[in-house]
């Protein structure tokens, strides 16, 4: 398996706090991404990396932010979570090339269940 | 824009049978096109990849796909499923030249003894 952890693997939190989920990886890959997962919705993307301090907005980024301050890290930031917040969270690295993510597969995290109450 | 289509929330097939879970997909470019499986409580692994040539792909564990420019299809096939693969299938597209991936819904396979 492709060294990617999550963490936390599980939370709960209130309606209104801030909640940050971590990804961390050891491969050295140069694309990091932050997928949500919901019943009927599949995986959609929320904010990718690129490269350190290099990010872009997926297709469902309100409410989100993220941060790479080194190439192992991808910080995931709920400034003020929602109900509508609550999901399984994927973090995903790809090698990538020059100039695009090219024709490399995705390596998956475990995922981070987080329930918003 | 880039975007998939999985047509089929759930495929049962009897063990032995051949499977088939398809794909469509819509690019303004070439697409790469990837198939993963999500077994419960886990994340997503790669099966296998169209990148260019040859129109069917061999992958893991005995999967294979086709490549169909003319329907831009990339079905997932197996000749005889198994018990053990059972589990939520996922296509992804990527234009060339994109740094995102667009995956479809998901399919529930389900392979009954």
């Amino acid at each position: 398996d492709a060294g990617i952890t999550q963490s936390p693997r599980h939370k709960v939190t209130e309606t209104g706090t801030p909640v940050t989920l971590r990804c961390h990886q050891t491969e050295n890959h140069r694309y990091m991404y932050w997928y949500r997962q919901d019943p009927g919705h599949g995986l959609r993307l929320i904010h990718y990396s690129y490269g350190v301090k290099d990010t872009d907005k997926g297709e469902v980024s309100d409410g989100y932010s993220v941060s790479r301050s080194k190439t192992e890290d991808f910080l995931l930031t709920l400034e003020s979570a929602t109900s509508s917040q609550t999901s399984v969270y994927f973090c995903a690295i790809s090698e990538g090339t020059t100039g695009g993510s090219g024709n490399t597969e995705a390596f998956f995290g475990q995922g981070t269940r987080l329930t918003v109450v | 824009a880039q975007s998939v289509a999985q047509p089929e929330d759930q495929v049962n097939v009897a063990e032995g049978n051949p499977l088939t879970v398809k794909c469509t997909y819509s690019v303004s470019g070439n697409p790469y096109l990837f198939w993963y499986v999500q077994y419960p409580n886990r994340g997503l692994q790669f099966l296998l990849k169209y990148i260019t040539g040859d129109n069917l792909v061999k992958g893991s564990y005995g999967f294979e796909a086709e490549f169909n420019k003319s329907q831009t299809s990339f079905h997932l096939k197996k000749p005889s499923a198994l018990v053990s693969d059972s589990a939520l299938y996922f296509c992804a597209v990527r234009e060339s030249g994109a740094g995102k991936s667009t995956f479809g819904d998901g399919t529930t396979l389900t392979v009954k003894p």
